[in-house]
């Protein structure tokens, strides 16, 4: 079945633009992730989404970021006056469940470059 | 806090077996996974231990000593296409409703050489 899409792929921006990239989610999927990535860096968590309960926004950087997520299904993460600290690649990942054995399986990405 | 360690790099000989250690020390515990990431891909799910022991599957197996902090990932009979960075990943702190986040180290890069 499909996997996790993730929109644009690529998206190169300038410094102080709004930035929004999209997930979609393998269908039936409660569990919604952010993660980002810099170059040598491990998966830095941003923010977490489990049904229709209130977000963990815990990782969330500055509030120049924000996500949500629309009838529990497509997510959005936006991205306010981005900086070029904020080039890195963006992953999605949805599983079952947001415990136990439930796996995440990753979209592909969003590599973000602010110039 | 959370603190996932695991070895940067690491270099092993095709048809050979090969050990990448994870230490954590995080806030809760809930479970360990590994993931395999292939350069510019998405991680993909290997495996899963939430008691301690060994798990296998074919190839690769995954070690975990819950009293120690400690797992490994076990791969054998090394091919080409192992080439990747190994993540190590705990679900830790608690995000609400029953869930659990997911924190990952940094990664191990395992070359395979002929």
């Amino acid at each position: 079945g499909a996997g996790v899409s993730q929109s644009p792929s690529n998206k190169v921006t300038e410094k102080g633009k709004d930035v929004e990239l999209r997930c979609d989610p393998i269908s039936g999927h409660t569990a919604l992730y952010w993660y980002r990535q810099s170059l040598g860096q491990g998966l830095e968590f941003l923010i977490y989404f489990q049904g229709n309960s209130a977000p963990d926004k815990s990782g969330l950087p500055s509030d120049r970021f924000s996500a949500e997520r629309t009838g529990g299904s497509v997510s959005t993460l936006t991205i306010q006056r981005t900086q070029q600290e904020d080039s890195a690649v963006y992953l999605c990942a949805s599983s079952l469940v947001g415990q136990g054995d439930s796996p995440l399986h990753f979209g592909n990405g969003t590599r973000l470059t602010v110039t | 806090g959370q603190n996932i360690d695991q070895p940067t790099e690491m270099t092993a000989t095709e048809g050979a077996i090969v050990q990448i250690n994870c230490t954590y020390q995080t806030s809760g515990f809930n479970g360990l996974f590994w993931y395999q990431q292939h350069a510019g891909e998405a991680p993909t799910f290997l495996s899963y231990n939430v008691l301690d022991g060994l798990e296998e599957k074919g190839r690769f197996s995954s070690f975990l000593s819950r009293s120690k902090g400690y797992s490994y990932l076990l791969l054998k009979e090394l091919q080409m296409k192992d080439s990747a960075s190994y993540l190590c990943a705990v679900r830790d702190a608690y995000s609400g409703a029953g869930s659990y986040q997911l924190t990952f180290g940094k990664g191990t890069k395992l070359s395979v050489i002929p």
